[in-house]
């Protein structure tokens, strides 16, 4: 069965201070992998996509990494901002069409003053 | 450009009544899709469409039904709410391939009592 599993759940940090979120995902044939922002009342928005092919990317104080050999994928926020609190969710894309995008439930990411 | 936007942003119903729930889009995205998020779930596909006057089933389509009679629109059907409908409700579109990023509406708190 597809499945992506985020870990931690929840998490608080200092502002100023780097966190890394992890993302475990069973899907396959392996499409692409995307992690989505979600502030609080709001729909999600992409941050970054990774493909097969690629392992690190950067989008600011965001980076992306993925290992598609262990289907394992973080997402690393440098010098946090109050701002960057919200959910991160992963979203794994199979090959085969619209209904094969598989979500995580998110990460929910506090970060205080 | 206004993106995706969602009406209403809130409705409570009571069981058995019926409602629409509508879902424009300006960026001449052929796919659209309805989500729901649920606490401690990741979105779940309702249903989406590939173009204009199509429609297909999702994840969880059981009781609503939708409708692409216009490109830039997509609704999202309750023929008659139950409480288990209860929920925020996502619209989301993208270009060509589901593969590229969607674009989320800003949501609809639907409650059912």
């Amino acid at each position: 069965k597809n499945q992506v599993e985020q870990s931690p759940q929840s998490l608080i940090i200092l502002e100023g201070k780097n966190c890394t979120l992890q993302c475990n995902y069973t899907v396959s044939p392996f499409s692409n992998l995307r992690w989505y922002k979600q502030d609080t009342g709001r729909g999600p928005v992409s941050l970054t996509i990774m493909t097969f092919s690629e392992n690190t990317k950067s989008n600011g104080r965001y980076t992306a990494t993925l290992d598609a050999d262990t289907k394992q994928s973080s997402l690393h926020i440098t010098a946090s901002q109050l701002s960057d609190s919200a959910s991160y969710i992963c979203v794994v894309s199979a090959q085969g069409g619209s209904e094969k995008l598989v979500f995580g439930k998110g990460t929910k990411l506090t970060v205080n003053p | 450009n206004a993106g995706v936007t969602q009406t209403p942003k809130f409705r409570v119903l009571k069981t058995g009544q019926s409602m629409t729930l509508l879902c424009a889009q300006d960026m001449n995205h052929e796919y659209m899709y309805w989500y729901r998020q649920d606490p401690g779930m990741g979105l779940r596909l309702i249903h989406y469409s590939v173009g204009e006057g199509t429609t297909a089933k999702g994840e969880v389509p059981d009781g609503y039904n939708v409708s692409r009679l216009k490109k830039q629109n997509f609704l999202l059907g309750l023929e008659s709410a139950a409480p288990s409908q209860t929920s925020v409700y996502f619209c989301a579109s993208s270009l060509g391939s589901p593969y590229n990023e969607q674009f989320f509406g800003p949501g609809t708190r639907l409650t059912v009592l």
